[in-house]
């Protein structure tokens, strides 16, 4: 198993509609949680960091956290084409020294 | 405020060579990481430098690979004798002290022929 598992897409959503990422990680005990985007030939950048359970939102885009399920996604709506990348799931376990733990990335499709 | 920069950003080089990757961080970060992306997989840590002092080395995947940071400036990750496998992008991210928010470099695209 995986210690962090996204689908790999791609993921096509029309312009306008809410775009749904998910993640799921293995480590009980991780703490943060980060979604990085990266577009081709690009380096990843971060778009949003979440640390409890529930909801966090930051413009168009919410982070949505569920420790009990070991899940967390990335919810981003009214989509642009621009939104079209791969969108990196990380997270940093109990290992210490704040290495991240990639997943291998959904790549999104925004249509016109 | 300079983002973190890499370079090269092409690498193309035989088997049984050497090659040295070199990461700027952003000025008056302490921490600098060294990340591997191969063909398909997922991006993988490498190694973890706190200033000069390696801080966690348990990603590097064998003795062919020597990162340096002298200094606690710019870091360099040597790879001797380069094999096929080694082939990949290699990101460098860098964070303030007590920050777990990372930034990361454009990458070095290294081909190994």
């Amino acid at each position: 198993q995986k210690e962090v598992e996204q689908n790999s897409g791609p993921l096509s959503v029309p312009e306008g509609a809410i775009a749904s990422l998910n993640c799921t990680y293995s480590d009980r005990v991780s703490q943060s949680f980060f979604w990085y985007r990266q577009y081709s030939g690009k380096s990843p950048e971060l778009i949003m960091s979440i640390y409890s359970n529930g909801d966090k939102e930051d413009g168009r885009f919410t982070a949505q956290l569920n420790k009990a399920s070991q899940y967390v996604s990335l919810l981003i709506r009214d989509s642009q084409p621009s939104d079209s990348a791969t969108y990196l799931c990380a997270v940093i376990g109990t290992g210490g020294g704040n290495k991240l733990t990639f997943g291998t990335g959904t790549q999104l499709k925004v249509e016109l | 405020e300079a983002g973190v920069t890499q370079f090269p950003s092409h690498s193309v080089i035989e088997k049984g060579q050497t090659v040295t990757l070199r990461c700027d961080p952003i000025s008056g970060h302490d921490n600098l990481y060294w990340y591997r992306r191969v063909m398909g997989k997922e991006i993988k840590f490498l190694l973890h430098f706190v200033k000069e002092s390696k801080q966690d080395e348990s990603g590097m995947p064998n003795n062919r690979f020597l990162a340096e940071r002298t200094g606690g400036t710019y870091s360099t990750l040597k790879v001797q004798p380069a094999e096929l496998e080694d082939s990949g992008v290699y990101f460098c991210a860098s964070s303030t002290q007590g920050q777990e928010t990372q930034y990361f470099g454009p990458g070095t695209r290294l081909l190994v022929l």
